[in-house]
């Protein structure tokens, strides 16, 4: 099946600063890419989803301006988490597909910890 | 407003027992639904995807059935094992804006 990688996989920070994730398609071109998070015992919400060329789509109540979203490529979408607080600490996962109704891969998840 | 829920949240079986994990959505417009297991800490792995048009999708021990005009899925589990532990996600896609929504989970233990 398809490969998502996603980097990197834990990554801990003090309050303030900036973390950036990295989700790639490494076997196949995605023209939209899906970011959610996840918090512990909780299943995964939607926050935005990640078009190749255009602004991100982001879900009510989450802060764009926090929450960065970039899909330069074909195969790269980054989200950005601007001054990180430790209510953002959380398991942050992203998604492609092949087309439009295929099947979602996942990246394997990065788990935030803002100190 | 799509929403997705599961029943049972928790679910412990001894060894060997067949389950069946239920997942129900609101809005049946939905272009395929898809179940995933996710260990602990760990991302999500493809189990089965459904699409609207078919009824059951099956692969080794595990089976999914749809019924979209009623909004229900459900995955069987045959011969459970202690490996099978994990927690069981369904998402379904669909809509304007093709999202995939996932349900609550259910969380399952076997014994041995």
């Amino acid at each position: 099946g398809a490969v998502v990688s996603q980097h990197p996989s834990w990554v801990i920070c003090k309050s303030g600063t900036s973390v950036k994730i990295e989700c790639r398609s490494l076997d196949f071109q995605a023209t939209t890419m899906f970011w959610y998070r996840q918090f512990p015992k909780q299943s995964l919400m939607l926050m935005a989803t990640s078009n190749e060329g255009s602004k991100a789509t982001y879900e009510q109540g989450v802060e764009k301006d926090k929450f960065l979203i970039n899909h330069a490529s074909l195969t790269l979408s980054t989200l950005t988490v601007t001054s990180a607080h430790p209510e953002d600490s959380s398991f942050y996962i992203c998604s492609a597909s092949v087309g439009t109704n295929e099947k979602l891969f996942f990246g394997s998840g990065t788990q935030l910890s803002v100190l | 407003k799509q929403e997705v829920t599961q029943i049972p949240a928790a679910l412990s079986v001894p060894e060997g027992e067949n389950l069946v994990l239920n997942c129900s959505f609101t809005d049946s417009a939905i272009y395929n639904l898809q179940w995933f297991r996710q260990d602990p800490g760990k991302g999500l792995t493809s189990l089965l995807l459904i699409q609207s048009s078919q009824r059951e999708q099956t692969s080794g021990r595990l089976n999914a059935s749809l019924d979209k005009s009623s909004g229900r899925s459900t995955l069987y589990i045959a011969a459970s094992q202690p490996g099978d532990s994990a927690t069981y996600l369904c998402a379904v896609r669909g809509g304007a804006t093709n999202k995939l929504i996932f349900g609550t989970g259910t969380l399952l233990a076997v014994q041995p």
